[in-house]
């Protein structure tokens, strides 16, 4: 099985640089991702990583160590519409199911 | 853009009914999967499906059962509510062939069980 662990609440400033990690310990991988979902919608797609490394996209970026089961999210120029949950995701061989963390709550403040 | 839709945004059932909650895609996708998102546990697999007629259980599939008789339909049953199954359920889906295949979300059904 899978098992994820990421924190449960972080709080950053308008213009700040925040870094969410995540750690698993897994009987499969086949990617890892980051969702974003903000309050009373549903997760919309971030990132993935599957080989190690920086994966950049704007303000954000992902990175992936497979060898230490350990991920972050960098969040640049932090900005309001930023303030909501970050789900860390792994995908597991086979039939692709993906399992998810508990998710941090990032609070972004003026 | 993928459209993942779930026929209900809010349910209301009590103890003892059997629920339907119904999942249509327009991607054809092969991938469907049925999450349940609790405060504090994150989303939980129920069940999923790779292909018509095909399904698999997740990490909580008690009390739970699906159906997928097309592809582009995946529908979750519970057979007689409780109140512990009072939660959001998102459906999603996602292709095969690549290893970066996404999961698309819909909007999600916040059900009620009294």
């Amino acid at each position: 099985g899978q098992n994820i662990d990421q924190p449960t609440e972080m709080t950053a400033t308008e213009g700040a640089i925040v870094q969410i990690n995540c750690t698993y310990q897994t009987s499969g991988f086949n990617g890892l991702f980051w969702y974003q979902q903000h309050a009373g919608e549903a997760p919309t797609f971030l990132s993935y990583n599957v080989l190690d490394g920086l994966e950049e996209k704007g303000r954000f970026s992902s990175f992936l160590s497979r060898s230490k089961g350990y991920s972050y999210l960098l969040l640049k120029e932090l900005q309001m519409k930023d303030s909501a949950s970050y789900l860390c995701a792994v995908r597991d061989i086979g039939a692709g199911k993906s399992t998810f963390g508990d998710g941090t709550t990032l609070t972004v403040k003026p | 853009d993928v459209k993942v839709t779930q026929s209900s945004r809010y349910l209301v059932k009590r103890t003892g009914e059997k629920v339907f909650l119904e999942c249509v895609q327009d991607m054809d996708h092969e991938n469907m999967f049925w999450y349940r998102q609790d405060p504090g546990l994150g989303l939980r697999l129920i069940y999923f499906s790779y292909d018509v007629k095909m399904k698999e259980k997740g990490d909580i599939p008690e009390g739970y059962s699906v159906s997928r008789e097309k592809k582009e339909r995946f529908s979750l049953i519970l057979e007689s509510a409780s109140t512990n199954q009072t939660s959001m359920y998102l459906c999603a889906t996602g292709g095969t062939g690549r290893t970066n295949e996404k999961l698309f979300f819909g909007s999600g059904t916040q059900l009620s069980v009294l």
